[in-house]
């Protein structure tokens, strides 16, 4: 069955608003990967997550990786409708999972 | 360079039809993969392969089958198609197993299969 859990499922935000995903596993990762696909497109990478506790940066969006490897978090500052899409996590152990995603949807 | 190709991008089967989602990338990448995605649900993995010649079950390899004779195809088979096989299925590929030494997964444009 599905690892990887992501909340909330769906997020409606007003332009300009954060905006705010996580990821949770019932397992410790080795890593993290985090994807955005936009509506009827195909998942595209974003960024992976090594390190416990390492936060990264691109441009207004920030991921982190907890502690003990086992969640995940991608914040959006002020976000934009170019960032509408849905948000998933991937974790690696022995198979590679993806969580359930989150939806995006920004109001202009 | 394409990147990882996939045909059909659409197609509408009946029950007990049969067949093959092609895939192809021109990376010369090792690793390849099929997803599928149903509505409101992560991405579930059906086979993978780690190079030509070998492949193995992913989460939900019940009524498919693949083969990867190439480093660059990776066809995916149905036989007897069933409405539960209605989805979006994604071929992907990456230089390393996935999650893996930095190794992302760079996906095709994903065929959309109605099974009616």
């Amino acid at each position: 069955g599905q690892q990887v859990m992501q909340i909330p499922q769906y997020q409606h935000v007003q332009e300009g608003e954060d905006f705010t995903t996580y990821c949770n596993s019932s397992t410790t990762l080795s890593n993290i990967q985090w994807y955005k696909q936009r509506p009827g497109g195909h998942p595209v990478f974003l960024i992976q997550l090594v390190k416990s506790g390492e936060v990264k940066k691109q441009k207004r969006l920030t991921f982190q990786f907890g502690e003990a490897k086992k969640n995940s978090s991608l914040h959006i500052t002020a976000t934009q409708t170019t960032d509408v899409g849905t948000y998933f996590c991937a974790g690696d152990r022995n198979q590679f999972y993806f969580g359930t995603g989150t939806s995006l949807t920004v109001i202009p | 360079n394409a990147g990882v190709t996939q045909t059909p991008k659409f197609r509408i089967l009946k029950i007990g039809q049969s067949m093959t989602l092609q895939c192809t990338q021109d990376m010369n990448h090792n690793y390849m993969y099929w997803y599928r995605q149903d509505p409101g649900m992560g991405l579930k993995l059906i086979y993978y392969s780690v190079g030509a010649g070998i492949t193995d079950k992913g989460e939900v390899p019940n009524g498919y089958n693949v083969s990867r004779s190439t480093t660059e195809d990776f066809p995916l088979r149905l036989e007897l198609a069933a409405p539960s096989q209605t989805s979006v299925y994604f071929c992907a590929s990456s230089l390393g197993p996935s999650g893996r030494d930095n190794s992302p997964l760079h996906f095709g444009n994903g065929t959309r299969l109605t099974v009616t």
